[in-house]
């Protein structure tokens, strides 16, 4: 089955520490996105991908960093620069000729101890 | 960063009734998305829209792109208990600026 794969569903991570949230998509897309979701707001954009090995900052890169050395994979790193990193965090591809990001993850809730 | 404004913030129906929510901006966009998120899942595109004025549906659901290209409209027909959950909608200025999302609509089904 095609689609986008997040991992872990569900982790913890104590103070000071940095933990990576993976996200692989076997739809062969070339863009890829990070998004960040707090309770009763919408969607902000972290990082994004267009092709291998370029990315470019979202509204709130702070605190986060990313790679992108394959089409499949867009892992996302939140630091521990990162001043409330609590949230449901979402990754999201398309594909070539899109212009709109179709397809999202099952996201990672990312919890902080 | 810019936020749409999305109403009302949360619909408490009766199943079998019909929904309305909307999406108003400040801005012209060029595109207007209409995303579904059940709990603890992702967001599912239900509909996109490219052209002012254009009218498109889904099943039971219908949206629309504003004249002005400052608003959007969904509507769900005859609602049905798997209709629970939040829609959001997001608008793009031009095919390489980022989406901007709305804080969503939680419909909830009263029993």
């Amino acid at each position: 089955d095609g689609g986008i794969t997040q991992s872990p569903k569900y982790l913890f991570r104590k103070e000071g520490q940095n933990v990576t949230l993976s996200c692989e998509q076997n739809l062969n897309h070339d863009a890829m996105y990070w998004y960040r979701q707090d309770p009763g707001q919408g969607l902000r954009l972290i990082y994004y991908s267009q092709i291998v090995n370029d990315f470019q900052k979202g509204d709130i890169a702070e605190g986060y960093s990313v790679s992108r050395e394959k089409k499949e994979s867009f892992p996302l790193t939140v630091t521990s620069a990162q001043k409330n990193p609590t949230a449901f965090y979402l990754c999201a591809s398309s594909p070539p000729g899109a212009i709109t990001e179709a397809f999202f993850g099952q996201g990672t809730r990312l919890t902080v101890v | 960063g810019q936020q749409l404004n999305q109403s009302p913030q949360s619909m408490f129906i009766q199943e079998g009734e019909d929904v309305s929510m909307n999406c108003t901006s400040s801005s012209i966009f060029n595109t207007w998305l209409w995303y579904k998120q059940d709990p603890g899942e992702g967001p599912v595109l239900l509909i996109a829209l490219y052209k002012a004025g254009e009218l498109t549906s889904n099943g039971r659901l219908t949206a629309q792109f504003g004249t002005t290209r400052k608003d959007s409209f969904l509507n769900i027909s005859a609602s049905i208990p798997s209709d629970v959950g939040i829609y959001f909608c997001a608008g793009r200025k031009d095919s390489n600026y980022q989406l901007i999302w709305g804080a969503g609509t939680k419909l909830i089904i009263k029993p």
